[in-house]
C-alpha cells in the first residue's frame, strides 16, 4: 500500500510560468516532509522540507505547502526554469526530521519548456 | 566538495552470481542507507546503518545483506542474484536522519 503518493506521472511548464507538484500521503503519523529533486544519471538531491507544524516553507523560487488536513502537500517552482526540468520525490517520515525512515512517493519528471 | 560514490554506474550479472555494490562516503557520516528504484515504485529502503557493523533492515530487505566494516563504506550483496533484482541502485549518507546526499547510482541488470 503506497502511504506517499504522486498521482501525476508527469507536467509540462512554459519557461517563466509556475510549476505545481502535488503529493498525498496517508498515514496520519507522518510529520516531516521532504522534496527531492532528481537528474538523469544522478542521484536524488535535497530540495526542501517542512515540519507539520508549519504550512509553509520557503527557499528562493520553491516553496512548498502542507495542508494536513487534507494530507496534502505541494511543491510551487515560481517562476520555473529549464534547468528545473527533472523528476521530483516528495518523501514523507513520522519522528520529526531525527528518523531515518523516509517512504518516498512514486515521483512525477516536470519538463519546462523554453 | 561532498561526496558519496559507488563503485560502478552499470553492471550486468548473471542468474544466481553473487553481487557487491559498494558506497563510499567522504563526509564522515554515521547513516548511510541502501535504497533501490524502480518505475512506478519510487525509492524503497533495503538497508541501512547507523554506526560501524550496525545495521537495520528496510523495507524491502530480502535477497539482500550488506557489510560496514569502516565508517565510510557500506556494501550491499546479493547473495545470489535473481532476475527480479534488476534495478537502479543508490546509496546515500547522512550525519542524523534519513537520506541527505546520493551517490549517481548502479544500475544492475540480471540476466
Amino acid at each position: 500500500d503506497q502511504q506517499v503518493k504522486q498521482n501525476s506521472p508527469s507536467l509540462s511548464v512554459q519557461e517563466g510560468r509556475i510549476s505545481i507538484l502535488n503529493c498525498d500521503y496517508t498515514n496520519s503519523m507522518f510529520d516531516y516532509f521532504l522534496w527531492y529533486k532528481k537528474y538523469p544519471a544522478e542521484g536524488p538531491t535535497f530540495l526542501i522540507s517542512i515540519s507539520s507544524i508549519k504550512d509553509k516553507n520557503e527557499d528562493g523560487r520553491f516553496t512548498v505547502f502542507l495542508n494536513k488536513s487534507a494530507k496534502h502537500l505541494s511543491l510551487h517552482i515560481v517562476p520555473s526554469q529549464p534547468g528545473d526540468s527533472a523528476v521530483y520525490f516528495c518523501a514523507a517520515s513520522a519522528g520529526t526530521s531525527g528518523t531515518y525512515k523516509y517512504i518516498f512517493g512514486t515521483g512525477t519528471r516536470l519538463k519546462v519548456l523554453a | 566538495d561532498v561526496k558519496v560514490t559507488q563503485s560502478s554506474r552499470y553492471l550486468v550479472k548473471r542468474t544466481g552470481e553473487k553481487v557487491f555494490l559498494e558506497c563510499v562516503q567522504d563526509m564522515d557520516h554515521e547513516n548511510m542507507f541502501w535504497y533501490r528504484q524502480d518505475p512506478g515504485l519510487g525509492l524503497r529502503l533495503i538497508y541501512f546503518s547507523y554506526d560501524v557493523k550496525m545495521k537495520e533492515k528496510g523495507d524491502i530487505p530480502e535477497g539482500y545483506s550488506v557489510s560496514r566494516e569502516k565508517k565510510e563504506r557500506f556494501s550491499l550483496i546479493l547473495e545470489s542474484a535473481s532476475t527480479n533484482q534488476t534495478s537502479m541502485y543508490l546509496c546515500a549518507s547522512s550525519l542524523t536522519g534519513g537520506p541527505g546526499f546520493f551517490g549517481p547510482g548502479t544500475r544492475l541488470t540480471v540476466l
